[in-house]
């Protein structure tokens, strides 16, 4: 069974950098499929941050592509983002999940639990 | 970007009565590449159907998903208790973002 967790500091400080992983187990990112973060702040929605595949290709929400960054190690079997220059509007709960294809295209099938992020001084 | 507005924005039912929620799109969604999860607070979300009508793995079959082009619905034909959330459909055909609607909160009457 696939599992996913995030972890990261729960707190970080404005236009500081967010730092999250994601550990998968029961199976090997190496194998296939694409990864992706989403966030939801408080009280709202799910946003798309941006997706990886195990190949190491990217891409990225554009209304954050210039702050984002999503690498694969594979050796460790995670995942892992970076967020730069964070304020208070990227406080929120972040989720890995994978992405599983339906032809060409990948949907999110298995999501991790998540990991509360607050930007705060 | 592909804009998802999701109709309503609450549901107020009773157990055993039928719902259906609505999502649309502000352009025609690429092969119904168009998938709904449901989330309870404090939980993650979780995949119900993925290409507008399949069901995931392990999801009952009170659940199922119609539409195409622009219109897409999802349908709970008898509520149970555990289906009160709040659900979210997703489309994953166009080129990034993927987007999500503003969900629809699906509560008991």
């Amino acid at each position: 069974q696939v599992q996913l967790q995030e972890s990261g500091p729960g707190l970080v400080k404005p236009s500081e950098t967010l730092s999250l992983t994601c550990a998968v187990s029961g199976y090997s990112i190496s194998s296939g499929y694409y990864w992706g973060w989403i966030r939801q702040p408080p009280g709202k929605g799910l946003e798309w941050i941006g997706s990886i595949h195990h190949s190491g290709s990217t891409f990225y929400n554009p209304s954050l592509k210039s702050r984002v960054n999503i690498f694969v190690d594979t050796s460790k079997n995670q995942l892992s983002l970076k967020l730069t220059s964070v304020t208070a509007a990227d406080t929120a709960m972040y989720y890995c999940a994978r992405q599983a294809p339906d032809h060409d295209y990948y949907y999110m099938d298995v999501w991790g639990k998540g990991t509360t992020v607050t930007v705060s001084s | 970007e592909i804009v998802l507005t999701q109709s309503p924005g609450t549901l107020s039912l009773s157990p055993g009565e039928r719902a259906t929620l609505s999502c649309r799109a502000s352009q025609s969604v690429s092969s119904s590449f168009l998938a709904w999860y449901q989330q309870k607070p404090g939980q993650a979300p979780r995949l119900l159907i993925y290409g507008a009508s399949s069901r995931a793995t392990g999801i009952p079959d009170r659940f199922s998903g119609s539409g195409s082009g622009t219109d897409f619905t999802l349908t709970i034909s008898r509520l149970e208790p555990e289906d009160f959330a709040v659900y979210y459909c997703q489309q994953y055909g166009s080129s990034p973002p993927y987007s999500f609607g503003q969900g629809t909160k699906l509560e008991i009457k």
